[in-house]
């Protein structure tokens, strides 16, 4: 099974200010015949179900605003918030779709400071 | 509008089963894989099953092989989940979630708000 770690596991950002996220997959993610990296990102606010962010590591899901943006290729990827809103607050997971079984990591909890 | 709802979850006993429902509208059903994800209240999320648009390629987590059982009824616009010898540690809430491709390989675009199953005596 592919291992996605992400770090940290929980962080607090002054509004406004800059949030990052990092995951580390246990596999490359890249897919050659493509160069498409099988990664996406979801947000998870208390009492809903997912949402999907970004997806092809930086690819931004319609609707999403641009603050979001994600990043990385191979085994190391990166969602930045670029300036957070109180809205932001959730758990973001990142999840490799490149080979079942599919796996999240573990989720990191995003806070205002 | 994507709409899928879950339906069939509960209150079960150890060692019964359930089959949990999932009634999709707003697109295609049979262009686009499907999955399962569940959740442990407070947790994080956890890949169940994943079936291809045709039912041609049915994958599960390593660790709920035998007792979980995924289909899909093209026809009916319905995904299915089939839990047998529920444990304690199933509880969680079940969500069903569509794929953004006809395969396994791609994002979960679209959820549904999940349905809880909870196992207990």
């Amino acid at each position: 099974d592919i291992v996605m770690t992400q770090s940290p596991d929980s962080l607090a950002v002054s509004l406004g200010e800059r949030a990052t996220i990092n995951c580390k997959s246990g596999r490359n993610l890249l897919y050659r015949s493509n160069n498409k990296n099988y990664l996406a990102w979801y947000q998870q606010k208390p009492g809903q179900p997912p949402k999907l962010l970004i997806y092809w590591a930086s690819t931004r899901e319609s609707g999403v605003p641009d603050r979001f943006s994600g990043s990385g290729s191979g085994t190391d990827f990166t969602l930045t918030i670029s300036s957070l809103q109180a809205e932001d607050v959730a758990v973001y997971y990142c999840q490799q779709y490149y080979d079942p079984p599919l796996t999240f990591g573990g989720g990191t909890k995003v806070d205002i400071k | 509008e994507v709409q899928l709802v879950e339906s069939g979850g509960g209150l079960v006993q150890p060692g019964r089963s359930l089959r949990l429902s999932c009634a999709v509208s707003g697109f295609t059903f049979d262009d686009y894989g499907m999955h399962w994800v569940r959740q442990v209240p407070g947790k994080g999320l956890e890949w169940v099953s994943g079936i291809t648009w045709n039912s041609g390629n049915i994958q599960y987590a390593d660790s709920l092989k035998g007792r979980f059982t995924i289909s899909r009824d093209n026809a009916k616009n319905s995904l299915f989940l089939q839990v047998d010898s529920l444990r304690a540690e199933d509880t969680a809430f079940y969500y069903c979630a569509k794929g953004g491709v006809a395969s396994l390989a791609g994002p979960f675009d679209f959820w549904g708000q999940g349905t809880l199953v909870t196992v207990s005596s």
